[in-house]
Order: C-alpha cells, then structure tokens, then sequence
C-alpha cells in the first residue's frame, strides 16, 4: 500500500547511456513532479505534470525528458547521461485544488550514479 | 521566485524546544511557507503549512510575522528521532494550473541526550 514508490532505488551506469527511472502514485493525485537533490541536499523541481500535461519545466537540460502514460504514473528518461547528472532523484505528488498549494507526497528517490 | 535560506545546521538535546527559522524577504502574495522534515535515505515528509500569524498541529508549530518575509518552525521537546534536515518550502499555484515552488537550503537538526 506504498503512496508513492520509484524504481529502480539504486541505478549505476556509464557516462554516455540512456536510462529511465519510474515513478507510480496509488493516491489519485492530480499532479506528479520530479525533483533532484544534489550532494548538498539542495532539491530543486524539475518538472511537474497536471493531468498528463507539462506545467512546469525549470532550466533542465533537454537530455531529461517526463512522460506520463496515465495519471499515477510520471517516468522520467535521460539521455546520453553525465557525470553531473548523480544525485537522488525524488518523485512526488500532490492533489489539485483551486487556489491553495497543497502537502506533496514524496517517493524513497532513486540514486543515480553517473561513471 | 521566492528565495528562500535556512541556518545550515542546529544542534539541540532531548527535551528541549527548537526554532528554525527561514527567511523568504521576495514571497509573493499568494505563497504559502510549508516546512518538510527528511531522514536519510527517505524522501520529504510534509509537517506543517501556513500563510500567515500561528499554525499548530501535534508535532510542530509554525510562526509568521505580518510582513511574512520568514518564517518559524518551532518542534517542542525534541528527541532523537528529530534528527533530520528540515527544509521550508515557499510556494503559490499558478494562474492556469500547476506550482511555483522554491525549497529552501536545508537545516540540519542534530539532536543529542
């Protein structure tokens, strides 16, 4: 009965690869988002996705790409992967409502390790 | 975007009250101050939200002043299970949908006997 869950948890790989990590709300929440923590714990957004449209896209760099098959489900591909792209990745989600911001729900995050 | 900083760390022992407070001078009109708790190897956990004056819940209370440019999370009689970085969050939806989110530094409670 987990809310929010990722996988895989830990993703080793080489420079230069592609790869996906997956993310799966069961809250009925309107809204999924990616975020990354770097090594100083700084999290920042990266996307978030209402109703299967992209809301927000801050200043990420085009080799990430979010896809929403459904409405629990938010993945988030990389592509030609870099050193500067380790760091723990957190997914959330949140429901939407008229005008208050609303509590997020965060998954466990998946360790990314770029060699 | 608001910008939002927090004391890196605090240190505190069991029992006794702790105030972290974070500091937001450009929030916007229609931001609300959430605070989150993290343990390692766990992602965010809500605590507590508010626009303005006191909010209180069973863990925590939250203070902001009238011109709401920062913001304190007040956790009564620690224990070491406090251990953890608390970050705040400053946040508004968006005409049209969606979120304008900005966290805020970290602070890293360390909670001793």
């Amino acid at each position: 009965d987990t809310a929010v869950s990722q996988t895989p948890k830990y993703l080793v790989t080489q420079m230069g690869n592609d790869k996906s990590i997956k993310c799966e709300q069961n809250l009925g929440h309107d809204t999924m988002y990616w975020y990354k923590q770097d090594s100083k714990k700084f999290l920042k957004i990266m996307f978030s996705y209402n109703n299967k449209e992209l809301i927000i896209n801050e200043t990420v760099p085009n080799r990430f790409s979010p896809k929403s098959p459904d409405k629990a489900h938010l993945n988030l591909h990389i592509n030609s992967l870099e050193l500067g792209d380790s760091a723990v990745y957190f997914c959330a989600s949140s429901p939407s409502s008229g005008r208050y911001y609303n509590e997020q729900f965060f998954g466990p995050g998946t360790r990314l390790t770029v060699l | 975007l608001a910008k939002t900083t927090q004391p890196i760390s605090m240190d505190s022992y069991e029992g006794q009250e702790v105030n972290i407070t974070c500091s937001h001078n450009n929030i916007a009109t229609n931001d609300y101050i959430t605070w989150y708790q993290q343990f390692p190897s766990q992602g965010p956990r809500f605590i507590i939200q508010g626009y303005k004056t006191k909010v209180t819940n069973e863990v925590a209370s939250l203070f902001i002043p009238a011109d709401r440019k920062s913001s304190t999370l007040s956790l009564p009689r620690v224990s070491l299970s406090d251990t953890a970085v608390y970050y705040c969050l400053v946040g508004r939806i968006l005409t049209g949908g969606g979120n304008k989110l900005t966290f805020g530094t970290g602070t890293q409670l360390k909670v001793e006997l």
